[in-house]
Formats: C-alpha cells, sequence, structure tokens
C-alpha cells in the first residue's frame, strides 16, 4: 500500500515570498490533516478536511496560510507571505476511520 | 484545553538497558491515546495506542498503559536496542476523528 506522499522534500526561500506544498494521501483516506512542527516541539494542527470540506482550521493563521483539498483527495498548503517563524517541517497525515493517522514524511521549510 | 506533557530528553541509554519514557494528559472526555516514533530520515508511525482505561498498548517489545487515575500512558520497553534510537511522541485524540495533540517528543539514544 502506497503511503501519504509529501513534495518538495525541502524547500527554502526568503521571507517574504510565497511556497506551496503538495500532499498525495493514501487511497480512499477521507481524513487528511496539516500538521506544522517546530524543532524542538511535537506537531501542531493548522487544518484537517473531511473529503474536500474543512473541519478544523482554529489554528491556521488565515492572514497568511491557505490549504484546499479539490475533489477530496490531493491537498496544496499555501503560505504567502513567509515569514522567520515559519521555518518548520509541515506534515500531511491522512486516516480512513478516524482511528488511526499515517504520515508523510514532511516537507522541510527553512525561511531566511 | 486538552494537552500532553512527556519527560525531556534526550534519554540515553546502553543496549538492554530498561526505558521508561513518561506521559502525562489533560483531557475533560475519555481520549484515546498513542506513541508515534519518528526514526532518523523517516516520517511518524504509530508504535501503539490504547482507548480506554486500563487497556494496554504493545507492540515491538514496548508497552503503555492507559492509567485514568494518574492521567498517563508511560511508554516502557525492557530491553532496548540500538535500532530503538529515535524520536517518542505521546499524543491524544479526544474522539475518533479528530486531529491529534501532541507532547514534545523525547528523543532516545542507544549506544552499543
Amino acid at each position: 500500500e502506497a503511503g501519504v506522499a509529501q513534495s518538495p522534500r525541502y524547500k527554502i526561500i526568503e521571507k517574504r515570498q510565497s511556497v506551496a506544498f503538495w500532499c498525495n494521501p493514501i487511497s480512499g483516506h477521507a481524513t487528511l490533516y496539516w500538521y506544522q512542527q517546530i524543532l524542538g516541539q511535537g506537531p501542531k494542527l493548522l487544518i484537517q478536511f473531511q473529503n474536500n470540506g474543512v473541519v478544523d482550521d482554529s489554528q491556521l493563521p488565515k492572514d497568511r496560510f491557505s490549504a484546499e483539498r479539490l475533489k477530496g483527495v490531493d491537498s496544496t498548503l499555501k503560505i504567502q507571505p513567509a515569514k522567520l517563524e515559519d521555518s518548520a517541517v509541515y506534515l500531511c497525515a491522512s486516516s480512513l476511520d478516524g482511528a488511526r493517522a499515517f504520515f508523510g514524511q514532511g516537507t522541510r521549510l527553512t525561511v531566511v | 484545553g486538552d494537552s500532553v506533557t512527556q519527560m525531556e530528553g534526550p534519554v540515553t541509554l546502553s543496549e538492554e538497558a530498561f526505558l521508561t519514557i513518561n506521559c502525562t494528559y489533560t483531557a475533560t472526555g475519555y481520549p484515546s491515546l498513542f506513541w508515534y516514533v519518528q526514526y532518523p530520515g523517516e516520517g511518524l508511525q504509530l508504535l501503539l495506542k490504547a482507548t480506554k482505561a486500563d487497556d494496554k498498548g504493545s507492540n515491538k517489545g514496548f508497552e503503555a498503559t492507559y492509567r485514568k487515575e494518574t492521567t498517563s500512558f508511560h511508554l516502557e520497553k525492557g530491553s532496548v536496542q540500538v535500532s530503538d534510537s529515535a524520536v517518542y511522541f505521546c499524543a491524544l485524540s479526544d474522539q475518533a476523528g479528530t486531529a491529534l495533540i501532541f507532547g514534545k517528543g523525547t528523543t532516545l539514544s542507544v549506544s552499543s
């Protein structure tokens, strides 16, 4: 079974630039999550989708972050404009039934 | 709100030593509890879980028991191996389908 795919694996941008991350969940998984993991901390939820609807985006900084999940499959997370404090690993996860989440390898973003 | 607290690392052990990583939680309801592991260069993987009080999760020689009276879910292994070197995250989900809330992670380093 293919796992959760994320790209790119690494990204370096300057502050105030924009960046986008892509996630392809496990086939058939209705729930998709984006987490932010800052160095030395645990992952923190940014947004949760159920199919193509948003379940929870209460911790998403909506002035600069946006996410979409078209057709209830792939998802993109965008940051515009980036700040230094956005440097982190961005993790995508998916779940079939909500009982277990499967994580991708993440995208490591460095903002300089 | 709900939260997870786990012991600070790094934890450094010799091969075949006994491992305990403490985890306590705060939650208003009856959460499910998880341990995730992140090996170097890999994504987060579910190690074990427990969904109700007194349940014991186990996998790969690791165990953790859901203790509601002490709001704890400590991870234990009787004899660690070099290959167990990784970062371990304790997490909770307050109901099926909701996003995981993670602790900060504990780095385990095992030497031969």
